[in-house]
């Protein structure tokens, strides 16, 4: 499609229990990404992958997060025994080209979760 | 780790210009982006800049100076639908590193 689409919009969990994201990148582009943005504020970056490879996942608390992009389905963030301070906005963004050359990120509407 | 200072919060009237700063630090730097996002809403790509100097686009303008580490965005003929957070994003190896945020409010 023409635009990055994320499912759900929002996603209330109990303490402890699996939140699962989803997200379609623009048709076309490689490199997908994933952020976490709590309360309004910055943009923390989790993973990005090149088409179904990991391209970078310093930003991942590797514990309880993972992340997928398999062929022909959309890209998956799971968060397994969620916590409070996982509630926030997650943002998944798609681009052309990889961060060494790149100059801009589409951004999909962001799903909220809610740890409750 | 990388990090990126932009005010928290900045207010102009309607029809002013405004100004918004960034500082970045510069290992690994590669250029520096502009970002909207509007309550509730995605992030939109409002500029880049890798060069040093002014990219214009028609009432934004972004600015880079390499040697002072330093942009700005400047919004001209602001309008009410500017009301909107902007961050400024860092290019450095291979990540994009967001600001904090700056919350500008306009008035009318």
């Amino acid at each position: 499609g023409e635009e990055v689409a994320q499912t759900p919009k929002h996603l209330v969990r109990g303490e402890g229990q699996k939140a699962k994201l989803y997200c379609a990148p623009i048709k076309g582009h490689s490199y997908v990404f994933w952020y976490q943005q709590v309360l309004k504020n910055e943009f923390k970056f989790l993973i990005s992958f090149q088409n179904e490879n990991v391209f970078d996942e310093t930003g991942m608390p590797k514990e309880r997060f993972s992340a997928k992009c398999l062929p022909n389905s959309p890209c998956s963030l799971e968060i397994q025994a969620t916590k409070l301070e996982d509630s926030a906005v997650y943002f998944c963004a798609s681009s052309l080209r990889p961060p060494t050359s790149l100059v801009e990120q589409f951004f999909g509407p962001g799903t909220r979760l809610t740890v409750l | 780790g990388q990090s990126l200072e932009q005010p928290s919060e900045v207010t102009a009237v309607e029809g002013a210009i405004v100004q918004i700063n960034c500082t970045y630090q510069t290992s690994g730097f590669y250029g520096l982006s502009w970002y909207q996002q509007h309550d509730g809403g995605a992030p939109t790509f409002l500029s880049y800049n890798a060069l040093d100097g002014l990219e214009e686009t028609g009432r934004f303008s972004s600015f880079l100076s390499r040697s002072d580490s330093y942009g700005y965005l400047l919004l001209q003929e602001l309008q009410m639908k500017d009301s909107a957070s902007y961050f400024c994003a860092e290019r450095a190896d291979d990540k994009i590193i967001f600001g904090k945020g700056t919350r500008l409010h306009i008035l009318p």
